[in-house]
């Protein structure tokens, strides 16, 4: 079975512009979660989708959002980027996110606003 | 909200020693304790987890124990070995529960050969 993809892998973008980070679960997976990962904060919980549904969301700027599609592929869009958003950029899929099941990373984005 | 506090930061052991590594939760009502390992460049890895009806598990050299009562958990590595050397990030949540799971800020353990 695949493992949880993430697309691009790298991203480097200029102050003020918006991106788009793909995640694709692994096959069956229903619960997509994103973190941002930065070497003084550890890994911050960015919001968790469920069926298309956003279930969770974290303490994280309106700048920050995501949605979820049919096929469970979750994409999360941050606007008007600061420098401060240049982190590693995680999705995690599990079967529901309810914690019965575990937990899959993909590999990451890494995103740098110059 | 769950609030995990993760200590050391940074342990440095000698191979074929012992590490542990400490992590305390405030929600008394978490339940799942998982242990992810981030090698350099890579994604993190569950590596082993611990629910609340039990209060240790072992898998080979590695081990988790609970104490609810103190709501504190730690992760054992025996017979550390050069690929042991990693981040290493606790978590808590409630489970089954719709609650994310809530992250440490990890300790980068360096086993010197």
């Amino acid at each position: 079975k695949a493992g949880v993809t993430q697309t691009p892998r790298y991203l480097i973008k200029t102050r003020g512009q918006q991106v788009t980070l793909s995640c694709s679960p692994i096959s069956g997976h229903r619960s997509v979660s994103w973190y941002q990962q930065t070497p003084g904060q550890g890994l911050q919980f960015l919001f968790e989708y469920f069926s298309e549904t956003q279930r969770n969301k974290g303490n994280f700027p309106g700048r920050f959002s995501g949605r979820q599609f049919s096929n469970s592929r979750s994409e999360m869009n941050v606007s008007t980027l600061e420098l401060g958003d240049s982190a590693l950029y995680l999705c995690a899929s599990s079967l529901d996110g309810t914690g019965a099941y575990e937990q899959y990373f993909g590999p990451g984005t890494r995103l740098t606003v110059t | 909200g769950e609030n995990v506090e993760q200590h050391p930061s940074t342990l440095s052991v000698q191979e074929g020693d012992s590490a542990v590594i400490k992590c305390t939760y405030s929600d008394s009502a978490s339940n799942y304790f998982p242990w992810y390992k981030q090698e350099l460049g890579k994604r993190p890895q569950l590596i082993i987890d611990i629910r609340s009806n039990v209060g240790e598990k072992k898998d080979q050299r590695i081990a988790v124990t609970l104490n609810k009562t103190a709501k504190h958990f730690s992760l054992h590595i025996t017979e550390t070995q050069p690929e042991d050397s990693a981040v290493y990030f606790c978590a808590a949540s409630r489970a089954p529960g719709n609650t994310p799971l809530v992250f440490g800020k990890g300790t980068r353990l360096s086993v010197i050969a």
